[in-house]
């Protein structure tokens, strides 16, 4: 069964970093990109970023709502995909989401997501 | 960068169709058929319903379907059932700085 466990949500202060764990299970992880979304409570999805297999570059895309704070790196030894949140702002609470991509431009198994709270 | 806009609410009776549109622009929607749409129960995770525009994954029913003409895509559901009620996203991918770009939502109530 293809799975996705976040991890590493919790409490912390505006200015603060930390870091999101997405462990991957009944799929070959290296083979897909993987993705983060987000979704501030009582709103609708945003897409957060994602990096894309080795075999494609590894490379990452981001929104420019978190472009140059956020950093999504990945461990195919370990099938887990990161997210590191770093100048945390209260406009990031939400719950996160990691997601498998398919086809490249879709989702197609996602988290139960895991929920930051940004707040002093 | 701006979402794409879809309507805050649908409705409709049991047995009957209703669509849902997506509208974006020409850098998005319009320019790529990389359209795809998710549907989310309360307090549960997105499932995808629709890729590239029209394509049903595995397991995901008929009474789902897609299509796009210009710069909307559309999600129709038919044969509305009572399980069908939820909150409904389009995606696309878009030539921009933020490649991904989500719509606003739709919240379909079957009455």
């Amino acid at each position: 069964e293809v799975q996705l466990v976040e991890s590493g949500g919790g409490l912390v202060q505006p200015g603060r970093s930390l870091r999101l764990s997405c462990t991957a299970s009944g799929f070959t992880f290296g083979d897909y990109g993987m993705s983060w979304v987000r979704q501030a409570p009582g709103k609708g999805l945003e897409w957060v970023g994602f990096i894309r297999s080795e075999a494609h570059g590894g490379t990452t895309d981001y929104a420019a709502s978190v472009k140059g704070r956020f950093t999504i790196s990945r461990d195919d030894s370990k099938s887990i995909a990161y997210l590191q949140m770093n100048s945390l702002k209260t406009e990031d609470t939400a719950v996160y989401y990691c997601t498998r991509e398919f086809r490249g431009y879709s989702s197609d198994c996602w988290g139960q997501g895991a929920l930051l709270t940004v707040s002093s | 960068q701006s979402a794409l806009t879809q309507p805050a609410s649908v409705s409709g009776s049991p047995g009957q169709s209703i669509t849902i549109s997506c509208t974006g622009t020409s850098s998005d929607v319009g320019g790529y058929n990389y359209v795809s749409w998710y549907q989310q129960h309360p307090g549960k995770a997105p499932k995808l319903m629709i890729f590239d525009v029209s394509n049903r994954p595995s397991g995901v029913s008929y009474r789902f379907s897609g299509s796009k003409s210009g710069n909307t895509a559309s999600l129709t559901i038919s044969g509305l059932q009572a399980e069908d009620e939820a909150d409904y996203y389009c995606s696309s991918y878009r030539s921009s700085s933020t490649p991904r770009v989500f719509g606003t939502g739709t919240k379909v109530t079957v009455l």
